[in-house]
């Protein structure tokens, strides 16, 4: 499972759009980017997976380049709520492995009122 | 649909005691998964059940760690005797298909050993 590189954490203020980048540069051809949430005192949450240009849901959108060394998920005027630690994934869908999920030290994302 | 469930949601032990953690899936998951969080550390996987079969437990850190899933629901999680280090927060996930469905989470045990 490729590896990724998250800032430590960030902050920002409610209403305003949140983009949380994420390094991958040694993913292989078959990996698919999923991204969790965890708030305080409760389990990662799926937010959102993809494998290239641009996915979007209800809650968030997944920004990855033509190269897919990096992406980029995108909060759109988050909220206090949206306080929480996101982690970035990288692993082949399909593959059971994928499930043997490592989640480094995600991304904190703290906003302010 | 209920989620995944973990019972207790917290237990305090001492050094030497035996705990034993519960986990209920998803009804319907094959798919059961034990993760842990130790102190300041980041969350590791333990091991992994299709059904009531260990498909990989590579991740259980030691024999004091027994896993269990009778019947193919619920899995416990058994740690006897606890040691110091297995203070953390254990979580159990499941989901429907290997690797192409994404991991529903409990809330976890947090697990403290005084």
């Amino acid at each position: 499972l490729a590896k990724t590189t998250q800032p430590i954490s960030m902050d920002s203020y409610e209403g305003q759009e949140v983009n949380i980048t994420c390094s991958h540069n040694n993913i292989a051809t078959n990996d698919y980017i999923t991204w969790y949430q965890q708030f305080p005192s409760q389990g990662p949450r799926f937010i959102i997976q993809g494998y290239k240009t641009k996915v979007k849901n209800e809650v968030a959108s997944l920004f990855i380049p033509a190269d897919r060394k990096s992406s980029t998920l995108s909060l759109p005027r988050v909220s206090l709520s949206d306080t929480a630690v996101y982690y970035c994934l990288v692993g082949v869908r399909g593959n059971y492995n994928t499930d043997k999920l490592i989640f480094g030290t995600g991304t904190r994302l703290q906003v302010f009122p | 649909e209920a989620g995944v469930t973990q019972f207790p949601s917290h237990s305090v032990i001492e050094k030497g005691q035996t705990v034993t953690l519960r986990c209920d899936p998803i009804s319907g998951h094959d798919n059961l998964y034990w993760y842990r969080r130790v102190m300041g550390k980041e969350i590791k996987f333990l091991l992994h059940f299709v059904k009531e079969s260990k498909q990989d437990e590579s991740g259980m850190p030691n024999n004091r760690f027994l896993a269990e899933r009778t019947g193919g629901t619920y899995s416990t999680l058994k740690v006897q005797p606890a040691e110091l280090e297995d203070s953390g927060v254990y979580f159990c996930a499941s989901t429907p298909r290997q690797g192409d469905s994404p991991l529903h989470f409990g809330n976890g045990t947090r697990l403290t050993v005084t």
